[in-house]
């Protein structure tokens, strides 16, 4: 157990619709990064919060969206979801912004009908 | 083009062998370089990094790697391999310098280890 927690697990939904995914990071992180993970794309980083402020930027669509609250907790929203946005989605934390590991979430598993 | 790349998709070898996994970065500068492990339907878990310093890092399970600049590689080792080894790694390539920051994955190595 990494002492990350996403919630929820597992998530089915329909084409159009929106939803919001959530992670607490370990106690005492300040970092939160969001990573995409499925068959075709691989593992792709998506976004990275640090104390509340948006921090690096990769491959996230616009649809997509992120924030880091003042408990530390980030909630992933996605919006107009699509077929293809079906995947299993990370959240990790580490203590600072740049040069430490990441400890990654059990995931949450998003199945877009 | 691809910021870092492991040219293996799979890896097969035995028990108590030497295990190497390869991994290759295409970034300039002085990129921060990790490798992770995931197991069937679980999350990523951090097993070493590469940030300055001595080329050779040891890091979880008896797992080390080495730094080679003028390679531009990162290879995974370990001396003797076990079953409990078996899984999906990854490298990982933090640039600094051009892309704001962004960390990049290769695709993934699944590696099995023959009892």
């Amino acid at each position: 157990d990494s002492g990350v927690t996403q919630t929820p697990k597992h998530l089915i939904t329909a084409t159009g619709q929106r939803v919001t995914l959530r992670c607490s990071p370990r106690s005492g992180d300040l970092s939160v990064y969001w990573y995409q993970q499925s068959l075709d794309q691989g593992l792709q980083f998506l976004i990275q919060y640090y104390n509340g402020e948006e921090r690096a930027k990769g491959n996230i669509l616009e649809r997509f969206s992120a924030q880091q609250f003042p408990d530390l907790h980030s909630e992933l929203n996605l919006s107009s979801l699509e077929l293809g946005d079906s995947a299993l989605y990370f959240c990790a934390s580490s203590v600072y912004e740049r040069r430490d590991e990441q400890f990654f979430g059990p995931g949450t598993r998003l199945t877009v009908l | 083009a691809q910021s870092v790349a492991q040219p293996e998709d799979q890896v097969n070898v035995a028990e108590g062998n030497p295990l190497t996994v390869k991994c290759t970065y295409s970034v300039s500068g002085n990129p921060y370089l990790f490798w992770y492990v995931q197991y069937p339907n679980r999350g990523l878990q951090f097993l070493l990094k590469y940030i300055t310093g001595d080329n050779l890092v040891k890091g979880s399970y008896g797992f080390e790697a080495e730094f080679n600049k003028s390679q531009t590689s990162f290879h995974l080792k370990k001396p003797s391999a076990l079953v409990s080894d078996s899984a999906l790694y990854f490298c990982a390539v933090r640039d600094f310098l051009n892309t704001g920051n962004q960390f990049y994955f290769g695709t993934g190595t699944s590696l099995t280890v023959i009892p």
